[in-house]
């Protein structure tokens, strides 16, 4: 069984850029959420999405995208990038009908 | 939307000793919480979880108690070692067709040797 693996593991952009972040779920799971995890805070839900779709969305910007494929993995795009949007972004993937969330190590975003 | 509060932002005790890390929530319709520990530079770890239709749960040396007519959760971990320094984060789950998870700001436990 493999575990949430998240590429890359580190990224510097400049203000104003584009980037995505991939996420391949753990073996057998639908679900997958994205979260923002800034320095010393919480992990902040940014959207999950099920059966190639969202089906939920935290309070982030339009700006912030994603997608999901037919073998459940999926991307994270973040256009215009902004000096705040620097943090730790982490994949989690689920079962559906199953709450319990099995993490990535996530990629350092740094924007300059 | 749901606030989950937690506390203490830093905890320090010595090693064999417990330690105990309170959340509160917001929304009453919240009915499973998480707590994840987060080791520097790792993924957050799921160490236990608790249903809103149980009231306390163990595991070895880690406990998690509910109280739902308060709202407010907490977690126990006993004879705690060096290893279990780390920060834990609690999390709550509103009910509803997706899982939205909601973190607290955590708790930075150290364990003095």
């Amino acid at each position: 069984e493999t575990g949430v693996t998240q590429s890359p593991t580190h990224l510097i952009k400049t203000r104003g850029q584009q980037v995505t972040l991939r996420c391949s779920s753990q073996s057998g799971h639908n679900t997958v959420s994205w979260y923002q995890q800034a320095l010393g805070q919480g992990p902040q839900f940014i959207f999950q999405y099920y059966r190639e779709e969202e089906n939920g969305r935290g309070n982030f910007p339009p700006r912030f995208s994603g997608l999901q494929f037919p073998n459940y993995s999926s991307e994270l795009n973040v256009n215009a990038l902004e000096l705040d949007d620097s943090a730790l972004y982490l994949c989690a993937s689920s079962l559906t009908g199953n709450e319990k969330l099995f993490f990535g190590s996530g990629t350092q975003l740094s924007v300059l | 939307g749901e606030n989950v509060e937690q506390h203490p932002s830093t905890l320090s005790v010595q090693e064999g000793d417990s330690a105990v890390i309170k959340c509160t929530y917001s929304d009453s319709a919240s009915n499973y919480f998480p707590w994840y520990k987060q080791e520097l530079g790792k993924r957050p770890q799921l160490i236990i979880d608790i249903r809103s239709n149980v009231g306390e749960k163990k595991d070895q040396r880690i406990a998690v108690t509910l109280n739902k007519t308060a709202k407010h959760f907490s977690l126990h971990i006993t004879e705690t070692q060096p290893e279990d320094s780390a920060v834990y984060f609690c999390a709550a789950r509103g009910a509803g067709g997706y899982q939205k998870v909601t973190f607290g700001t955590g708790t930075k436990l150290q364990v003095i040797p």
